[in-house]
């Protein structure tokens, strides 16, 4: 199984700030990794998948790179309804799974 | 615009059985692959099974296998998640999840809004 691990755990920033968080994978997976965003009590979002493509209707402040073992996603500029959980998620093999997931917290 | 409702969720003993229901709509059912997905409280999402848009094709997560039986009836737009021998660790709250393109393993673009499912005595 692929274990995909995120950094930092919480990352502390203001509105406006930059936010970069990192996800890695145990073994390479090209370019298959989504990234989605959850807010308490929702279900999560999907922001980025096939590690740069953006889903429908996502901001273009959320951006996706990487490719193998390591990948980003950056927020360029935090608005205050960007503080959430942001979770990866790898599909190059069976079974798919999910990162610990990243907090941003205000 | 789609839509997935999740229903049938609640609280059951351990060993005790349950069947969660997916309905699609604002989209050609049958021709997406449909998966589950849950998060125990307070932790992280989980894959726990997948069906291919003809239901011929179905993936477990290990902890579920010879357990848990996915199903889909596209006729009425729907997707069943059968869950048998129940155990404390099974207590989540169960997403419905559409995938984005054909690909396998699938990412999911759609969730349902999730539905809680307690296994406690």
């Amino acid at each position: 199984e692929i274990v995909l691990t995120q950094s930092p755990a919480t990352l502390s920033l203001s509105p406006g700030e930059r936010a970069t968080l990192s996800c890695r994978a145990s073994q390479t997976i090209a370019h298959f990794l989504a990234w989605y965003q959850q807010k308490p009590g929702q279900a999560p979002r999907l922001l980025v998948y096939d590690a740069s493509n953006r889903a429908t209707g996502i901001p273009a402040r959320f951006s996706g790179s990487g490719s193998g073992t390591d990948f980003t996603l950056t927020i360029s500029s935090l608005e205050p309804e960007d503080f959430a959980v942001y979770y990866c998620q790898q599909r190059s093999m069976w079974p798919q799974t999910f990162g610990q997931g990243t907090r941003v917290d205000i | 615009e789609v839509e997935l409702l999740e229903s049938g969720g609640g609280l059951v003993q351990p060993g005790g059985s349950l069947r969660l229901s997916c309905v699609g709509s604002g989209f050609t059912f049958g021709s997406y692959v449909m998966s589950w997905v849950r998060q125990a409280p307070g932790k992280g999402l989980e894959w726990v099974s997948t069906l291919s848009g003809s239901g011929s094709s179905k993936y477990y997560a290990d902890s579920v296998k010879g357990r848990f039986a996915i199903s889909r009836d596209n006729s009425r737009n729907m997707m069943y998640l059968q869950m048998s021998s129940l155990r404390v660790e099974d207590t989540a709250i169960y997403y419905c999840a559409k995938a984005i393109g054909m690909g396998l393993p699938p990412s999911f673009d759609s969730w349902g809004q999730g539905i809680p499912v307690t296994v406690s005595s």
